[in-house]
This record gives C-alpha cells, sequence and structure tokens, in this order.
C-alpha cells in the first residue's frame, strides 16, 4: 500500500523492558512526526524529523525516549526500561513537504502502535 | 495540558440529528484542522481553514474558523451512523512545523 504502516500494531512490555516501534513513511515524504496518544485524548507531539534530521524533539517525555531516522525514511522510536505511564498508542505521521504551509499541511497517519506496559 | 479544548468531550444523537462541536484556545493559530479517527486507525484529515471567518462545507459537514483564528466549529446536518467517530482539531502555529491536537470529541450516532 501506499499509505504510513507501523509495527508492530500492538505490544504488550513487561515494566522495565525495552521497546522499539518502528514506522514506514510515505515514499517521498520528507517530514516525520511522532505523536503519543493516551485512551480518550487527542495525540501529543512527541518529535519531528525532516529527512534524517531529528530538527524539533521537545515533546519527548524523558530521556527513556528516544526516537532516530538513520536514512530519511523508516524511522525507530525506542522507549527504554518502560514504566506503566508508557501505555499508549503510539502515532507516526508523514508529511511531504519539508515546512508547514498554511494552506497545505496534510500529514497523513500511519494506524499506530498500541503499547500496554504491565 | 493541551492547547486546544474541544466541547463536548462525548456526544450520542440520533440519527437524523444535527449537532455542533467546539474547538477553543487562547492562542492564534495560521491554520486549523479538523480530523476524524476511527478505532485502531489514525486521524484521517477533512478539511483545513485558514482565513479567520472563513466557512468550509463538506458534504453535510461545515467547518468555520473564527474570525480571530483561535476557534473552530464543525456542524453535522442529518447525522448519521457512518458518522460515528472521534473527531479531532488540530491548530498549527505561526513557524511552527508540529500539530497540537484537541482534547477530542466522540461522537456516536444511533441508528
Amino acid at each position: 500500500g501506499a499509505g504510513v504502516s507501523q509495527s508492530p500494531r500492538y505490544k504488550v512490555a513487561k515494566r522495565g523492558q525495552d521497546v522499539a516501534l518502528r514506522c514506514d513513511p510515505i515514499s517521498g515524504h520528507v517530514s516525520l512526526f511522532w505523536y503519543q496518544q493516551a485512551l480518550g485524548q487527542g495525540p501529543e507531539f512527541l518529535t519531528y524529523f525532516q529527512n534524517e534530521a531529528q530538527l524539533d524533539k521537545s515533546g519527548l517525555p524523558s530521556d527513556r525516549f528516544f526516537a532516530e531516522r538513520p536514512e530519511g525514511s523508516v524511522s525507530t522510536l525506542k522507549i527504554q526500561r518502560t514504566q506503566q505511564e508508557d501505555s499508549a498508542v503510539y502515532l507516526c505521521a508523514s508529511r511531504l513537504l519539508a515546512r508547514a504551509a498554511r494552506s497545505y499541511n496534510e500529514q497523513f497517519f500511519g494506524p499506530g502502535t498500541r503499547l500496554t506496559v504491565l | 495540558t493541551q492547547l486546544l479544548e474541544q466541547s463536548p468531550q462525548f456526544l450520542s444523537i440520533q440519527e437524523g440529528e444535527n449537532l455542533t462541536v467546539y474547538c477553543n484556545s487562547s492562542s492564534v493559530f495560521s491554520s486549523l484542522q479538523w480530523y476524524r479517527q476511527e478505532p485502531g486507525e489514525g486521524p484521517v484529515l477533512l478539511v483545513t481553514v485558514v482565513t479567520g471567518g472563513e466557512v468550509k462545507k463538506l458534504k453535510r459537514l461545515t467547518f468555520q474558523f473564527g474570525d480571530a483564528r483561535k476557534d473552530s466549529s464543525l456542524h453535522i446536518t442529518a447525522a448519521q451512523p457512518g458518522d460515528t467517530g472521534l473527531y479531532l482539531c488540530a491548530g498549527l502555529l505561526t513557524g511552527a512545523n508540529n500539530l497540537f491536537f484537541g482534547t477530542g470529541t466522540r461522537l456516536t450516532v444511533i441508528p
């Protein structure tokens, strides 16, 4: 398919385990975003990549969260020493343009990875 | 604390009724978007509004951007069961790249 894909779709981790979540953006999309969505809430921004450069990581909740996009396409969000409060859906989105434009800023979202930390 | 507050948080209505969802902030946005999200899927863009006072229509959905570009509303006419889902507003601040999402409105349309 031509959309954003994420894997795994579901992940159950024991508290203290490390997890890695993968995002395959739409081919050719320059920008990539990670969001965290708690149950029943709107997504909250975690981090932003322009090609391979991580330009904004202001939303990462702690230094246990790490994201990379080494070749400017696939991205991985890693959470070390998971805690129960990390349980959420992690959404990846890609955007064609490098910079947001007022009239065109469509982000295409993947289906998300639901992380449950026991 | 989220930058955009939506109301109501939950809405359950009968098929054929009209409804309005509100999205409010104290911040000024360069543009605002509305997304719909279904269970197990990511949000899907419905519309982008850019100009203060702008009104856009998408079939039975009418979107309005406030004059001061701080708030927006979504009005659905004659709701159908297929309209059921989580509606999210999302704003873009001037100079920013990421979206700030609202708290969400979960709509259920009962046949």
